[in-house]
């Protein structure tokens, strides 16, 4: 069974704290992503990794950093965490396929609350 | 990538079939449907894809058009379960792999109603 596990399900953090998320994938997959998910915004993509030590900007790179050391890690870092980056944070990860589709499974969300 | 459109809101009965359409008009040859849904407070969980034929899999059917215009997506026999919402998109085909992220519109609220 896929398997994507994130390391909590609730955070409370406070302004200026710098805060980690990690997710982890059990599926050998060779692409992991960062999304957040907000009321009338939808999913929006802030990092993806194609590969170990490798990774992309996404849509809303500005205040996150990520890091990918092994392939069944991706971590998300908050270098100083903001109350607009309070969100629920989903992590997705997806096979590099010869047969050209891209099905990306989810970890449970992690929900961040920045005060 | 192409747009969809979908119902704000259905129900469906506990037990019955709930069949969920999608208007994907403007769809290339190289796009596969693909749905997911969203239990609330939830990640994402993904159903099933297909490019032209009809899918089946453990969870759901997936009925496209001849002409690959809509899709229907059916849960045999709702539970309360299934209560979520329910996303349907389109992503183009990639040659020699790659990813890019993904991206939801508004979906259907399916209720499932005991």
């Amino acid at each position: 069974d896929v398997k994507v596990t994130q390391s909590s399900r609730y955070l409370v953090k406070r302004t200026g704290e710098k805060v980690f998320l990690e997710c982890v994938q059990d599926m050998d997959h060779e692409n992991m992503f960062w999304y957040r998910q907000d009321p009338g915004l939808g999913l929006r993509l802030i990092y993806f990794s194609y590969d170990v030590k490798m990774k992309e900007k996404g849509d809303i790179p500005e205040g996150y950093s990520v890091s990918r050391e092994k392939k069944e890690r991706f971590s998300l870092i908050l270098e100083s965490a903001s109350t607009n980056q309070t969100s629920m944070y989903l992590c997705a990860s997806s096979l590099t396929s010869g047969l050209s589709t891209d099905t990306q499974y989810f970890g449970p969300g992690t929900r961040l609350t920045v005060l | 990538d192409a747009k969809t459109t979908q119902p704000t809101s259905m129900d469906c009965a506990e037990g019955r079939a709930a069949n969920l359409p999608c208007n994907h008009s403007t769809i290339s040859g190289n796009e596969y449907v693909y749905w997911y849904r969203q239990i609330h407070s939830q990640g994402p969980q993904y159903i099933i894809h297909g490019l032209k034929n009809n899918e089946t899999n453990e969870m759901a059917s997936l009925i496209i058009t001849e002409d690959r215009k809509s899709s229907t997506l059916i849960l045999p026999h709702a539970t309360l379960r299934d209560t979520a919402v329910y996303y349907c998109i389109v992503r183009p085909k990639k040659s020699g792999g790659g990813a890019d992220g993904l991206t939801f519109g508004k979906g259907t609220h399916l209720i499932i109603q005991p």
